[in-house]
């Protein structure tokens, strides 16, 4: 059965450094989406990107994120000079069209020193 | 403004019983997801139920929607312990794709 994989699942940095975490969605969905989930707390949309552009971005996806998709089957989420508050579990999913099933990733656990 | 919100924050049940959950939501919204975490791993997709459907099912899960109340039930018949996790709705607006997530209900099942 077809799964979004991501990796890698666990990464350490320290504060300031950048990050690069990347997602490979079911290969025939066209939407993806970025939600991250911090300690103890629910989860939250980060942004969706439909056709090489951004749809929608929320307020905590600010000006040190982007996403980019470089090639036909990757799909990352960047992080330009990290926080200690951006250390979280960060989710990518997929889905065919904007109102159907999403389908996550297992998650990478970014830890920010 | 919180949407999808879970209760009850925690549940625990024997093996065998039948655990509900229910979430409420603020907003008009096009669908309402339920979802399984198992901790700390990832998010599990169950169910999707749509505004203008009332029930769904898919096998020993049942899904209720009320969009009067802006409230759905999830029930889980006969649990297993395997269904120990955390599990929370999600809804997509009417005005976006995003999914908005309630804090989740926590269920045990006791062996």
């Amino acid at each position: 059965e077809p799964e979004v994989t991501q990796t890698p699942s666990h990464q350490v940095t320290q504060m300031g450094q950048e990050v690069i975490l990347r997602c490979v969605p079911i290969s025939n969905h066209l939407y993806f989406y970025w939600y991250r989930q911090i300690l103890g707390q629910k989860v939250e949309f980060l942004v969706s990107f439909y056709n090489n552009e951004i749809s929608e971005k929320s307020e905590i996806f600010d000006d040190q994120f982007s996403v980019e998709r470089p090639d036909g089957s990757n799909f990352t989420l960047k992080i330009r000079s990290t926080k200690l508050e951006d250390s979280a579990m960060y989710f990518c999913a997929s889905s065919y069209s904007s109102y159907n099933e999403q389908f996550f990733g297992p998650g990478t656990r970014l830890t920010v020193l | 403004s919180q949407q999808g919100e879970e209760d009850p924050q925690a549940l625990s049940i024997q093996e065998g019983e039948n655990a509900t959950m229910n979430c409420s939501y603020k907003t008009s919204i096009n669908n309402l997801q339920w979802y399984r975490q198992n901790s700390g791993r990832g998010l599990v997709h169950l169910i999707l139920i749509r505004s203008n459907e009332r029930e769904k099912h898919s096998g020993r899960l049942r899904v209720t929607l009320d969009t009067s109340k802006k409230s759905s039930s999830l029930l889980i018949t006969a649990s297993r312990a395997a269904d120990t996790a955390s599990y929370f709705c999600a809804t997509v607006p009417d005005s976006n794709y995003q999914l908005i997530w309630g804090a989740g209900t926590k269920l045990i099942i006791k062996p």
